[in-house]
């Protein structure tokens, strides 16, 4: 299985701050991953898809990046609205794992 | 436009069963997979498996193999999930997930479709 390690795990910021989510892969998954943010209560919402794809709706602050074992969710200008968790996924077959989360919290 | 709704919280007793459902509306149901992803409280998510309600073909975590038997019933468009022998560790909340159609890429489809998640706590 494909294991997906998330860093950091939690995060306290600032509104207006710059942050950078890593995920890396323990293998090549060749840009087959997805990131989503959770509010606390509800259910996963798709951010980015194909590693660098914004879903329709999401705000242009946010970007994808990477390709092979490394890849990464940045935001930039932090609003009060991104706070909650992050979470990527990887599709390149199953099981389709998860990274571990990362726990964003308004400083 | 694409929805699932999932069945309400469920308390059972240790040892036994629960069949959580996912109905869906706004699309062909046999047309595209179905996802269940477990939440534990305060946790992370964690990928069970997928039905395809077309040919009702499953595939499963390994981990959730004996746990979980993934279900579909074309005539109700609904998807069920069963948890057997649960134990304290299966308390979490489970979501079910599909596509819009919206997000093929590269042989893949990204679900964007969540229901809002069946909570199950396992309590004597």
């Amino acid at each position: 299985d494909i294991q997906m390690t998330q860093s950091p795990a939690s995060l306290s910021v600032s509104v207006g701050e710059t942050v950078t989510i890593t995920c890396r892969a323990s293998e090549n998954i060749y840009s087959n991953l997805a990131w989503y943010q959770q509010k606390q209560g509800k259910s996963p919402q798709l951010l980015v898809y194909a590693a660098t794809n914004l879903a329709d709706g999401v705000p242009s602050r946010f970007s994808g990046s990477g390709s092979g074992t490394q890849y990464s969710l940045k935001i930039n200008s932090l609003q009060s609205e991104d706070f909650g968790s992050y979470y990527c996924q990887h599709f390149w077959g199953t099981p389709y794992t998860f990274g571990g989360g990362t726990k964003l919290e308004i400083k | 436009q694409v929805q699932l709704q999932q069945s309400g919280p469920e308390l059972v007793k240790p040892g036994a069963s629960v069949r959580i459902s996912c109905k869906a509306s706004g699309y062909t149901f046999t047309s595209y997979y179905i996802h269940w992803v477990k939440q534990r409280p305060g946790q992370g998510l964690e990928w069970i498996g997928w039905i395809y309600p077309g040919n009702v073909n499953t595939k499963y975590n390994e981990k959730f193999k004996g746990k979980a038997t993934l279900t579909a019933d074309k005539s109700s468009s609904t998807a069920y999930m069963q948890l057997s022998s649960l134990t304290s560790e299966d308390s979490a909340v489970y979501f079910c997930a599909t596509v819009s159609g919206d997000y093929y890429y590269g042989s893949t489809w990204y679900f964007d479709v969540w229901g809002a998640g069946t909570t199950v706590t396992v309590s004597s």
